[in-house]
């Protein structure tokens, strides 16, 4: 069970937008800075979005965070193919003091 | 370019013990917290160690408290997974992390991940 929810799974078209969402507590998402990472099948995790909302160098701006209160939201436009992967929120829980996930989405693009 | 390489990888009986490598390069090694995070077969990432720059603070999830020992040598920009008291429920591929941010400021983010070590535990 994690420490964040996540839906399991989303999809949609080739072109078209999706969001996934992060729900927390105020002990994590309420107090911290939310991250989000896209794991492609067989391999590392890659960072997408930092301290809620911004991208790294490279990752296109299909690619969006927000933060509302204990919850965060994925944002990604335009999908592509490509963009099939499982989707991580991450932060830090301060009465937990680690590091705490969500259990990830699996995105696919029909 | 950054790049960090596990190794140490491979199977151990339960109850055995073993030592997981992280080899940075491409940055000053000596400058950053470290992580360790491990994702068991078909399931999400979940947070084990950690460790500050200069190796003085250390910090583990409840699941390996007492059973594993995060360290570095910052001389040879290498960061260290000792895992002992293998358990079925200790087998998942662990990723070493680059932190930026502050995790008790504020909240931290993972910049960079290895490739991943695969920690088999099984008899």
């Amino acid at each position: 069970q994690s420490v964040l929810t996540q839906p399991p799974s989303v999809s949609a078209a080739p072109g078209q937008k999706v969001t996934i969402s992060c729900s927390g507590s105020s002990s994590n998402i309420g107090n911290n800075y939310v991250s989000w990472y896209q794991q492609l099948p067989g391999t590392a995790p890659k960072l997408l979005i930092y301290e809620n909302n911004n991208r790294p160098s490279g990752i296109p701006d299909r690619f969006s965070g927000s933060k509302s209160g204990t919850s965060a939201t994925l944002g990604i436009t335009g999908l592509q193919t490509g963009d099939e992967a499982d989707y991580y929120c991450g932060t830090w829980d301060n009465s937990l003091a680690t590091g705490v996930f969500g259990g990830g989405t699996k995105l696919t693009v029909l | 370019e950054v790049q960090l390489v596990e190794s140490g990888e491979g199977l151990v009986q339960p109850g055995g013990s073993l030592r997981l490598s992280c080899a940075a390069s491409g940055f000053t090694f000596s400058s950053y917290t470290m992580h360790w995070v491990r994702q068991p077969p078909g399931k999400g990432l979940e947070y084990v160690s950690a460790i500050s720059s200069n190796g003085g603070s250390t910090f583990y999830a409840d699941s390996v408290k007492g059973r594993f020992t995060i360290s570095r040598d910052n001389s040879k920009n290498t960061l260290y997974l000792q895992m002992g008291s293998l358990r079925a429920e200790d087998m998942a591929v662990y990723y070493c992390a680059r932190v930026r941010g502050y995790c008790t400021g504020g909240g931290c983010y993972y910049d960079y991940w290895g490739q991943g070590a695969l920690v088999t535990v099984s008899s």
